[in-house]
């Protein structure tokens, strides 16, 4: 069965700085991840998704991730933080074949001024 | 921009009362998810469509949960009589293809008393 663990269930960091969410996964085959964000009273967006082609994955608003097959993680990252990006993020897998997405427990991002 | 949507916002029931919580997926998508998020737990997957059967369904959703798509347009998740661990977001989803990107609605907030 596959499984996500977000390291952090709420990061803050200044504004201007690096964002890093950590996301580890667990799977039997190899995976497809994801990452949504969610702002308030807001749906899940899509971020990002790895699947299986560049292990440097870019998203929307300037975030990016890279899977690492041998450390079983797919972090988040954002060279500098705007107040905008103050949301909860999620890392979520899915295996070929299947259709439900598995998500992590998620992580709030406070940006602090 | 094509977005799911889903109505209600929120929802406030009695405990063994009926809910329907209701889902316009993307027009041209052909597969449908319901997911629900307990206050502070992940976000779990409950059940996909397709072709107007299950195709996958998880452990949570029991013979008190059903889904239907009673026009071209809804999806639709009935819960036939709420507990009140039902309380939680309930969010819709849709995808173009069994491994394309999964675009969510803005979720239901169900509330059992």
């Amino acid at each position: 069965a596959q499984s996500v663990t977000q390291l952090g269930s709420h990061v803050s960091v200044s504004e201007g700085a690096l964002v890093l969410l950590r996301c580890n996964y667990s799977s039997s085959v190899p995976p497809y991840l994801f990452w949504y964000v969610q702002y308030p009273n807001q749906g899940l967006q899509l971020l990002l998704k790895y699947t299986s082609a560049a292990t440097l994955v870019k998203g929307i608003n300037g975030f990016e991730a890279e899977f690492k097959k041998s450390e079983t993680s797919f972090h988040l990252t954002k060279p500098s933080a705007h107040m905008s990006d103050a949301a909860e993020y999620f890392c979520a897998v899915r295996v070929q074949g299947a259709q439900k997405l598995v998500f992590g427990q998620g992580t709030r991002l406070t940006i602090n001024p | 921009e094509p977005e799911v949507t889903q109505t209600p916002s929120h929802q406030v029931t009695q405990m063994g009362q009926e809910v329907i919580l209701r889902c316009v997926p993307i027009s041209n998508h052909l597969y449908f998810y319901w997911y629900r998020q307990i206050l502070g737990q992940k976000v779990e997957f409950l059940v996909s469509f397709y072709n107007n059967e299950i195709s996958e369904k998880s452990e949570i959703f029991d013979d008190q949960f059903s889904v239907e798509r009673p026009d071209g347009s809804n999806f639709t998740l009935k819960i036939r009589s709420t507990k009140l661990e039902d309380s939680a977001m309930y969010f819709c989803a849709s995808s173009s293809g069994t491994g394309e990107t999964q675009y969510f609605g803005p979720g239901t907030r169900l509330l059992v008393l």
